[in-house]
């Protein structure tokens, strides 16, 4: 089954404390992307990689960091979480432009206390 | 740089009612424009999707939204809703011969029996 998988699904964390949230796909998609969902401001794009090695800023980048060492894997990394980056989490993907359809994973609910 | 308006952050409906939902663009180039759907606790799909040719595009369950460029709108409707259709939906744009996706801040549709 063509599919985008996160993990954890939901975390509860500390300030400060770092965490990675996986994301995979097995479609063979070449650009990949983070979004995080806030009540009222809909998904704002955080990163996003064009292919293997190649990542860069979409609007929302503080705090975060990327890497796209395979096709199928982004992880998003948070160094140190802070409680302004509690929110739900989406990776994504498509085969190439934005006229292509995306593909989204569950979601992670992150909550930083 | 393009952006996207949604005007009605919510919309109860009852069941069996017709459901219209707002979005307005911004954008100096041509546009693509797209409807999502995020049904509870889900990563979003594509609903429907405008790229070029007739002004009208339809989904498989019953909704269409009509491309309007003089009044840069891409409404969606839904002449009958079901219980199903609860769900937040989101309106997204890009530019020709882009990769940026831009949402809108969604509109939560929740239908009553």
């Amino acid at each position: 089954e063509a599919q985008v998988t996160q993990n954890p699904r939901y975390l509860i964390t500390v300030t400060g404390k770092k965490l990675t949230v996986t994301c995979s796909q097995n479609m063979n998609h070449e650009y990949m992307s983070w979004y995080r969902q806030d009540p009222g401001l809909g998904l704002r794009q955080i990163y996003y990689s064009m292919n293997v090695e190649v990542t860069d800023k979409g609007d929302v980048p503080e705090g975060y960091k990327v890497s796209r060492k395979e096709k199928r894997n982004f992880p998003l990394i948070l160094e140190s979480p802070s409680p302004n980056q509690t929110s739900l989490y989406f990776c994504a993907s498509r085969p190439g432009l934005a006229t292509d359809t995306q593909y989204f994973g569950p979601g992670t609910r992150l909550t930083v206390l | 740089a393009q952006s996207v308006t949604q005007l009605d952050s919510q919309v109860p409906v009852f069941e069996e009612a017709p459901v219209e939902l707002r979005c307005n663009y911004s954008s100096s180039v041509s546009v693509y424009l797209f409807w999502y759907v995020q049904y509870p606790n889900q990563g979003l799909q594509l609903l429907l999707k405008y790229l070029s040719g007739s002004t009208l595009v339809k989904s498989i369950n019953g909704f269409e939204a009509e491309f309007n460029k003089s009044q840069t709108s891409f409404h969606l409707r839904k002449p009958s809703v079901h219980i199903s259709d609860t769900a937040e939906y989101f309106c997204a744009v890009s530019r020709f011969n882009d990769y940026k996706l831009s949402f809108g801040a969604g509109t939560t549709v929740t239908v009553r029996a």
